[in-house]
């Protein structure tokens, strides 16, 4: 099984809401990445938990919140967005923090009124 | 810094078609190299990883080839179907301690009936 599933599908949120993006995978991964994704545009990566300690931080803004509770959840909590946080939210997972090859979840698509 | 670059942006073909879609990067120094597919408002599926040591990789009617030293890869699909129209994105590992994904913005296949 190589599934990342990722809750919820679609989020609207206004700009003072607080949220939560959600991501699971139970292929034993010890890596697991958030990044974001603009239309027509490449992914772009935001964070990657190794072991569930947060290594990096591609300097993403703090209204963006990630937790690792256990090794096979991602949550992404979110606060205070602008509309320009609006974006496909991507949850990907890996044997570990390296090399390897990343499996993707479908995404959650946000969007910030 | 690493780039990637995906050419053509866009390709229609007719269906029954062996097709060519095309990758190249700036920093040979690549770990590995990974190709997608996205279809339209959704997660990146994994379709072939190549490792910098190997040529070559196949799965069913897939084949990408890797050239590290002149910074190409092409993904070669034979016999294309309908169900093959989706974006197809190109990502290397790289950068001396730095392990992520560099991708290209990728190539909008569309097969026409």
């Amino acid at each position: 099984d190589t599934e990342v599933t990722q809750t919820p599908k679609h989020l609207v949120m206004g700009m003072t809401n607080k949220k939560s993006l959600k991501c699971e995978q139970h292929m034993g991964h010890r890596a697991m990445y958030w990044y974001k994704q603009k239309a027509k545009k490449p992914p772009e990566l935001m964070f990657v938990y190794s072991y569930e300690k947060l290594s990096i931080n591609e300097s993403v803004p703090s209204r963006f919140s990630p937790e690792c509770p256990n090794s096979s959840l991602l949550n992404l909590h979110l606060h205070a967005l602008q509309p320009e946080d609006s974006a496909l939210y991507l949850c990907a997972s890996s044997h570990a923090d390296g090399a390897y090859e990343q499996y993707f979840g479908p995404g959650t698509r946000l969007t910030v009124t | 810094k690493q780039e990637v670059t995906q050419i053509p942006a866009a390709l229609s073909v007719p269906e029954g078609e062996n097709l060519v879609l095309n990758c190249s990067f700036t920093d040979s120094a690549i770990y590995n190299l990974q190709w997608f597919r996205q279809d339209p408002g959704k997660g990146l599926t994994s379709l072939l990883l190549i490792q910098s040591s190997q040529r070559e990789q196949t799965s069913g009617r897939l084949n990408a080839s890797l050239d590290k030293s002149s910074g190409r890869s092409t993904l070669y699909i034979a016999a294309s179907q309908p169900g093959d129209s989706a974006t197809y994105l190109c990502a290397v590992f790289s950068g001396a301690g730095s392990y992520q994904l560099t991708f290209g913005k990728g190539t909008k296949l569309s097969v026409i009936p």
